[in-house]
Formats: C-alpha cells, sequence, structure tokens
C-alpha cells in the first residue's frame, strides 16, 4: 500500500531522444508526487512535481503525465542530452502533514553523445 | 547561504565503533528526515521528526540513533549494532506548513567501514 514502483531500472537513451521513466502506486491518499534527480556523489533536487488533479505538467523539456485512474505517473525527457544524464527517483507524499514521501527505487538513464 | 549541511563527506568506520553523521539546516523547517541509499535499493527512510525533542522510526532504523534537540540540528549516529553501514546517507528537511512540503537534501554522507 505504501509503496512506490519505478521502472527501467536502467535506461540508455541516444541524444535528442526520449527517454521515458514510469511510477506506480497503490494508495489512493497520496496526494502530491514529486521527480528528483540526482548527479553521482551528490543529493537529490526537486525536477518537477505533480498533483492527482492534474493530468500533466510540463516544464521545459521535462513533462509529467498523471493517470490517476491507473495509479501511474511517469516522466518525459524531450530531447535527451549528456548532461541529464543521472539518478532519477519518483516520490509519493503520504500525508500534507508531514511532508514524508515515499520513493521509487530510482532509474540510472545514461544519454548517449 | 540557505541550505543543509551535511558532514563529514567521507567517514569511515572501524569494527565496533559509534560514528555520528552531522547534519544542519537554516531554512527554518520544522521536519528533518534520515535516508540510507544503496545501489538498486532507492531512498530507504532511517528515521524523521517533525518537532524538536520528537522523532519517529522509518523503515530501516535498527542499528541507528538520532537526537532532535534543536530545531536546526539533526545527527544520525550509526551504532556498532548495525552490521552493514556501508552506504550513502542523506539528510532532508521540509516545512511542514504549506501546500507544497517540498523535501530538500543535503549533498550526503559516505560511509564506509574500514
Amino acid at each position: 500500500q505504501q509503496q512506490v514502483k519505478q521502472s527501467p531500472q536502467s535506461l540508455i537513451v541516444q541524444k535528442g531522444g526520449i527517454s521515458i521513466i514510469n511510477c506506480a502506486y497503490e494508495n489512493t491518499a497520496f496526494d502530491y508526487f514529486p521527480w528528483y534527480q540526482q548527479f553521482p556523489g551528490k543529493g537529490p533536487a526537486l525536477l518537477i512535481a505533480i498533483r492527482p488533479d492534474v493530468s500533466e505538467k510540463k516544464e521545459g523539456r521535462f513533462t509529467i503525465s498523471f493517470n490517476k485512474s491507473a495509479k501511474q505517473f511517469s516522466l518525459h525527457i524531450m530531447d535527451s542530452q549528456p548532461g541529464d544524464s543521472a539518478t532519477y527517483f519518483c516520490a509519493a507524499r503520504s500525508s500534507s502533514n508531514t511532508g514524508k514521501l515515499i520513493f521509487g527505487q530510482g532509474t540510472t538513464l545514461q544519454v548517449k553523445p | 547561504d540557505g541550505g543543509i549541511t551535511q558532514s563529514p563527506k567521507y567517514l569511515f568506520r572501524k569494527e565496533g565503533q559509534n560514528v555520528t553523521l552531522s547534519c544542519e539546516q537554516n531554512l527554518n523547517h520544522d521536519a528533518m528526515y534520515w535516508y540510507r541509499q544503496d545501489p538498486g535499493q532507492g531512498l530507504r527512510l532511517i528515521y524523521y521528526s517533525q518537532i524538536v525533542n520528537d522523532f519517529q522510526k522509518g523503515d530501516i532504523a535498527e542499528g541507528y540513533s538520532v537526537s532532535r534537540e534543536k530545531k536546526e540540528s539533526f545527527p544520525l549516529t550509526v551504532t556498532s549494532a548495525q552490521k552493514n553501514p556501508t552506504a550513502f546517507y542523506l539528510c532532508a528537511s521540509n516545512a511542514i506548513a504549506g501546500a507544497k512540503n517540498i523535501q530538500y537534501f543535503g549533498a550526503g554522507t559516505r560511509l564506509s567501514v574500514l
């Protein structure tokens, strides 16, 4: 119930291609879904986030698609660049009172030049 | 600069030794968290605190201890009872009030066993 399942575990994309990372959850009480980007040896940084009453959110080359009925959401990186090579985590907020997040397992993205 | 400071960046533990990882934030955030990161396992919650002098166990609290004596500080002690402490440890914080509750992370401490 409290899990967030993320796939794939790793992803290799050519420069200019589209990177797609998927997440699924069970708990319908989750109310906020952020994505974090982490470079090696660094802490994760918030990339983009969405609420369940919105089906899509776009910020530059990054888009979240949200399917409430299927309890799935995904991150799309358009025109992927080598600088996008990082580990990406999806997350779900379990309570707006605390901000506590449940994280997916992470996806390591490599964008080849 | 506002943010979360973790120290040290690298730490080595000897057999049977307790070590303490520091986490300080100047964001005036109420809640603070400790995560452990292992390859392929994402971020696993060790402990969290929503208010001074109070904290709760996360999913993998065994072998760890914390304190929250000041709002800005949330140190994590890795005790000798933690038999596999080698990992990357991340501290995070967020404001409880408000709709976003965005968690901000420190740069992490990498702990290795000698």
